[in-house]
Protein backbone atom coordinates (compact mmCIF):
# COMPACT_ATOMS: atom_id res chain seq x y z
CA UNK A 1 0.00 0.00 0.00
CA UNK A 2 1.36 3.56 -1.03
CA UNK A 3 1.95 5.82 2.21
CA UNK A 4 0.97 9.29 2.34
CA UNK A 5 2.56 11.44 -0.15
CA UNK A 6 2.70 15.18 0.04
CA UNK A 7 4.04 17.77 -2.81
CA UNK A 8 5.93 19.81 -3.13
CA UNK A 9 8.71 18.63 -1.23
CA UNK A 10 10.29 22.30 -0.85
CA UNK A 11 9.05 25.69 -1.59
CA UNK A 12 10.32 28.94 -1.14
CA UNK A 13 8.25 31.74 -0.63
CA UNK A 14 8.52 35.60 -0.27
CA UNK A 15 6.66 37.36 2.73
CA UNK A 16 3.40 38.71 1.51
CA UNK A 17 2.71 35.36 -0.97
CA UNK A 18 0.48 32.26 -0.59
CA UNK A 19 0.95 28.82 -0.71
CA UNK A 20 -0.83 25.69 -1.41
CA UNK A 21 0.86 22.52 0.15
CA UNK A 22 -1.28 18.96 -1.24
CA UNK A 23 -1.37 15.63 0.55
CA UNK A 24 -2.61 12.60 -0.65
CA UNK A 25 -3.90 10.31 1.80
CA UNK A 26 -2.95 6.39 2.27
CA UNK A 27 -6.23 4.73 0.40
CA UNK A 28 -9.15 4.20 2.25
CA UNK A 29 -8.22 6.90 5.08
CA UNK A 30 -10.84 9.17 5.53
CA UNK A 31 -9.27 11.40 7.65
CA UNK A 32 -6.11 13.49 7.24
CA UNK A 33 -4.79 15.99 9.87
CA UNK A 34 -2.18 18.57 8.92
CA UNK A 35 0.92 19.53 11.47
CA UNK A 36 3.42 22.86 11.55
CA UNK A 37 6.58 21.30 12.93
CA UNK A 38 9.48 24.30 14.05
CA UNK A 39 12.53 23.38 16.12
CA UNK A 40 10.96 25.94 19.09
CA UNK A 41 7.14 24.52 19.09
CA UNK A 42 7.87 21.08 17.92
CA UNK A 43 4.92 19.16 16.42
CA UNK A 44 1.75 22.22 16.09
CA UNK A 45 -1.67 20.71 14.99
CA UNK A 46 -3.37 23.17 12.54
CA UNK A 47 -6.84 20.92 11.65
CA UNK A 48 -8.13 17.59 10.47
CA UNK A 49 -10.64 17.05 8.13
CA UNK A 50 -12.78 14.17 7.53
CA UNK A 51 -15.04 13.08 4.74
CA UNK A 52 -14.75 16.82 3.04
CA UNK A 53 -15.33 18.59 6.21
CA UNK A 54 -12.96 20.28 8.78
CA UNK A 55 -13.71 18.06 12.26
CA UNK A 56 -11.18 19.76 14.38
CA UNK A 57 -9.18 23.04 14.46
CA UNK A 58 -5.80 23.96 16.33
CA UNK A 59 -5.48 27.22 17.37
CA UNK A 60 -3.68 28.60 14.23
CA UNK A 61 -4.63 32.02 12.56
CA UNK A 62 -7.18 32.19 9.82
CA UNK A 63 -4.44 32.92 7.49
CA UNK A 64 -4.09 28.76 7.54
CA UNK A 65 -6.95 27.03 5.67
CA UNK A 66 -7.57 24.03 4.36
CA UNK A 67 -10.02 21.68 2.24
CA UNK A 68 -10.39 17.66 1.46
CA UNK A 69 -11.42 16.65 -1.58
CA UNK A 70 -14.00 14.04 -1.93
CA UNK A 71 -10.89 10.80 -2.91
CA UNK A 72 -9.84 11.97 0.37
CA UNK A 73 -6.93 14.17 -1.25
CA UNK A 74 -6.07 17.71 0.94
CA UNK A 75 -4.65 20.95 0.16
CA UNK A 76 -3.49 23.18 2.97
CA UNK A 77 -3.48 27.13 2.11
CA UNK A 78 -1.39 29.90 3.51
CA UNK A 79 -2.21 33.28 2.86
CA UNK A 80 0.20 36.53 3.42
CA UNK A 81 2.91 34.50 4.14
CA UNK A 82 5.09 35.76 6.99
CA UNK A 83 9.21 34.65 7.97
CA UNK A 84 7.53 32.77 10.65
CA UNK A 85 5.49 30.26 8.76
CA UNK A 86 8.75 29.02 7.43
CA UNK A 87 8.58 25.32 8.66
CA UNK A 88 8.07 21.56 8.04
CA UNK A 89 4.17 20.74 7.10
CA UNK A 90 3.45 17.32 7.92
CA UNK A 91 0.32 15.48 7.14
CA UNK A 92 -1.18 12.59 8.09
CA UNK A 93 -3.87 10.67 7.42
CA UNK A 94 -5.73 7.53 9.47
CA UNK A 95 -8.47 5.46 9.16
CA UNK A 96 -10.88 7.33 11.24
CA UNK A 97 -9.11 10.19 12.84
CA UNK A 98 -7.89 10.66 16.20
CA UNK A 99 -7.52 7.92 18.66
CA UNK A 100 -6.07 5.71 16.02
CA UNK A 101 -2.71 5.63 14.39
CA UNK A 102 -2.18 8.18 12.30
CA UNK A 103 0.73 7.94 9.40
CA UNK A 104 2.65 10.91 8.31
CA UNK A 105 3.64 11.84 4.86
CA UNK A 106 7.52 13.13 4.49
CA UNK A 107 6.45 16.75 4.89
CA UNK A 108 6.79 20.11 2.78
CA UNK A 109 9.49 22.56 3.86
CA UNK A 110 8.47 25.45 3.32
CA UNK A 111 11.07 28.64 3.60
CA UNK A 112 9.58 32.15 4.09
CA UNK A 113 12.45 34.50 2.52
CA UNK B 1 0.51 26.02 27.03
CA UNK B 2 2.09 22.63 26.55
CA UNK B 3 -0.31 20.23 27.09
CA UNK B 4 2.32 17.08 27.03
CA UNK B 5 5.71 17.86 28.94
CA UNK B 6 8.92 15.86 27.48
CA UNK B 7 12.17 15.18 28.54
CA UNK B 8 15.37 15.15 28.51
CA UNK B 9 15.72 17.34 24.84
CA UNK B 10 18.44 15.38 24.35
CA UNK B 11 19.86 12.09 24.80
CA UNK B 12 23.25 10.87 24.64
CA UNK B 13 23.46 6.96 25.32
CA UNK B 14 26.22 4.08 24.54
CA UNK B 15 25.63 1.44 22.43
CA UNK B 16 23.64 -1.32 24.17
CA UNK B 17 22.36 1.18 27.05
CA UNK B 18 19.05 1.90 27.85
CA UNK B 19 17.51 4.92 26.62
CA UNK B 20 14.80 6.76 29.00
CA UNK B 21 12.31 9.49 27.51
CA UNK B 22 9.80 10.84 29.94
CA UNK B 23 6.41 12.88 29.42
CA UNK B 24 3.79 14.06 31.61
CA UNK B 25 0.50 15.27 30.93
CA UNK B 26 -2.77 16.83 33.06
CA UNK B 27 -5.50 16.41 31.11
CA UNK B 28 -7.38 13.11 32.38
CA UNK B 29 -9.61 13.26 28.75
CA UNK B 30 -6.13 12.10 26.69
CA UNK B 31 -7.20 8.29 26.43
CA UNK B 32 -4.25 7.17 23.23
CA UNK B 33 -0.42 7.82 23.66
CA UNK B 34 2.00 6.73 21.28
CA UNK B 35 5.72 7.27 20.39
CA UNK B 36 6.76 8.59 17.56
CA UNK B 37 9.98 8.04 16.05
CA UNK B 38 11.41 10.50 13.31
CA UNK B 39 14.68 10.68 11.23
CA UNK B 40 16.16 13.39 9.53
CA UNK B 41 13.99 14.54 6.12
CA UNK B 42 11.20 12.09 6.96
CA UNK B 43 8.10 12.09 8.23
CA UNK B 44 7.31 11.15 12.30
CA UNK B 45 6.49 7.13 12.33
CA UNK B 46 5.01 5.18 14.99
CA UNK B 47 7.16 3.16 17.39
CA UNK B 48 4.78 1.87 19.69
CA UNK B 49 1.59 3.36 21.51
CA UNK B 50 -0.42 2.17 25.03
CA UNK B 51 -4.06 3.26 26.49
CA UNK B 52 -4.48 4.27 29.93
CA UNK B 53 -5.99 0.25 30.97
CA UNK B 54 -2.48 -0.87 31.09
CA UNK B 55 1.01 0.03 32.59
CA UNK B 56 2.99 -1.41 30.29
CA UNK B 57 3.70 -2.27 26.39
CA UNK B 58 6.25 -4.34 25.17
CA UNK B 59 7.46 -4.72 21.82
CA UNK B 60 10.71 -6.28 21.11
CA UNK B 61 13.60 -3.65 22.34
CA UNK B 62 10.54 -0.75 22.99
CA UNK B 63 8.74 -0.64 25.97
CA UNK B 64 6.48 2.05 27.45
CA UNK B 65 5.43 2.73 30.81
CA UNK B 66 2.47 4.04 31.55
CA UNK B 67 1.84 5.62 35.55
CA UNK B 68 -2.13 6.98 35.34
CA UNK B 69 -1.98 8.19 38.83
CA UNK B 70 1.15 10.18 38.29
CA UNK B 71 -0.13 11.20 34.88
CA UNK B 72 3.26 10.08 33.31
CA UNK B 73 4.71 7.81 30.42
CA UNK B 74 7.94 7.11 29.65
CA UNK B 75 9.54 5.06 26.43
CA UNK B 76 12.46 2.62 27.40
CA UNK B 77 14.54 1.47 24.90
CA UNK B 78 16.85 -1.84 25.65
CA UNK B 79 20.03 -2.64 24.25
CA UNK B 80 20.32 1.01 22.01
CA UNK B 81 22.15 0.93 18.98
CA UNK B 82 22.92 3.59 16.36
CA UNK B 83 20.23 3.25 14.31
CA UNK B 84 18.17 4.37 17.13
CA UNK B 85 19.43 7.50 16.44
CA UNK B 86 16.51 9.87 16.10
CA UNK B 87 14.20 12.20 17.57
CA UNK B 88 11.78 10.77 19.85
CA UNK B 89 8.05 12.46 20.09
CA UNK B 90 5.10 11.58 22.96
CA UNK B 91 2.03 12.43 22.28
CA UNK B 92 -1.53 12.42 23.59
CA UNK B 93 -4.62 12.24 22.08
CA UNK B 94 -8.28 13.29 23.08
CA UNK B 95 -9.93 11.38 20.72
CA UNK B 96 -10.42 14.69 18.72
CA UNK B 97 -6.80 15.74 18.81
CA UNK B 98 -2.88 14.92 19.13
CA UNK B 99 -0.83 16.77 21.40
CA UNK B 100 2.80 16.06 20.96
CA UNK B 101 5.83 17.09 23.38
CA UNK B 102 9.01 19.14 21.52
CA UNK B 103 10.53 15.69 20.85
CA UNK B 104 13.88 14.37 22.41
CA UNK B 105 17.13 14.23 20.03
CA UNK B 106 18.88 10.45 20.40
CA UNK B 107 21.96 9.67 19.81
CA UNK B 108 23.51 5.99 20.60
CA UNK B 109 27.36 6.02 19.99
CA UNK B 110 29.06 2.97 18.74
Amino acid sequence: KAGVTQTPRYLIKTRGQQVTLSCSPISGHRSVSWYQQTPGQGLQFLFEYFSETQRNKGNFPGRFSGRQFSNSRSEMNVSTLELGDSALYLCASSLEGAGMEQFFGPGTRLTVL
Amino acid sequence: QQQVKQSPQSLIVQKGGISIINCAYENTAFDYFPWYQQFPGKGPALLIAIRPDVSEKKEGRFTISFNKSAKQFSLHIMDSQPGDSATYFCAADTGNQFYFGTGTSLTVIP
